[in-house]
């Protein structure tokens, strides 16, 4: 089973809302990933966690807060977005370091 | 510089058609090769990897792609395409950048024509 889930599916939010989305995996992966995609681009690595503790983090805006609550989980908070952040937010986890296995993604629209 | 390049934005295939989508990466070594597919508001989905060995490589769907380390390139095929075959394609290669990461093409974009 190479099966990611997240939840929402879509998400729509104000500016001044705080959300959060989540991301499951159950293959035993110890590392997790959260990208973000745009309409038409491929996506862009924002942030990793190995073994549970945050190991990457790509010049994310401080409006983006993960948490990776034990190793099957991953969340990322979301607070005073802006409407440029809207994109598909995608979900992957791997072994180790090789093949990334990926979520369906929550679409995210900031109004 | 660390790269993966998908020179083909656009390709058009007539159903039933053959079909091979071009990657060539830039790296100093070999890294370890993929191809996802993505249908429209969805996720990114392998369809095959290559590592090492056999350097031709059964994936998915009726997938395959070749590596030839002459040429830098990865190359995904499909010997009959099908209507549900159109998508968007990436290839990826994991690379070190300071830490290993998912190089991603641009992608390209494949349409079926009946």
């Amino acid at each position: 089973d190479t099966e990611v889930t997240q939840t929402p599916k879509h998400l729509v939010m104000g500016m001044t809302n705080k959300k959060s989305l989540k991301c499951e995996q159950h293959m035993g992966h110890r590392a997790m990933y959260w990208y973000k995609q745009k309409a038409k681009k491929p996506p862009e690595l924002m942030f990793v966690y190995s073994y549970e503790k945050l190991s990457i983090n790509e010049s994310v805006p401080s409006r983006f807060s993960p948490e990776c609550p034990n190793s099957s989980l991953l969340n990322l908070h979301l607070h005073a977005l802006q409407p440029e952040d809207s994109a598909l937010y995608l979900c992957a986890s791997s072994q180790a370091t090789d093949t990334q296995y990926f979520g369906p993604g929550t679409r995210l629209t900031v109004l | 510089a660390q790269s993966v390049t998908q020179p083909d934005i656009h390709i058009t295939v007539s159903e039933g058609a053959s079909l091979e989508l071009r990657c060539n990466y830039s790296y100093g070594a070999t890294p370890y090769l993929f191809w996802y597919v993505q249908s429209p508001g969805q996720g990114l989905q392998l369809l095959l990897k290559y590592f090492s060995g056999d350097t031709l490589v059964q994936g998915i769907k009726g997938f395959e792609a070749e590596f030839k380390r002459s040429q830098s390139s990865f190359n995904l095929r499909k010997p009959s395409v099908h209507w549900s075959d159109a998508a968007e394609y990436f290839c990826a290669a994991l690379m070190n950048t300071g830490f290993q990461k998912l190089v991603f093409g641009t992608g390209t974009r494949l349409l079926v024509s009946p």
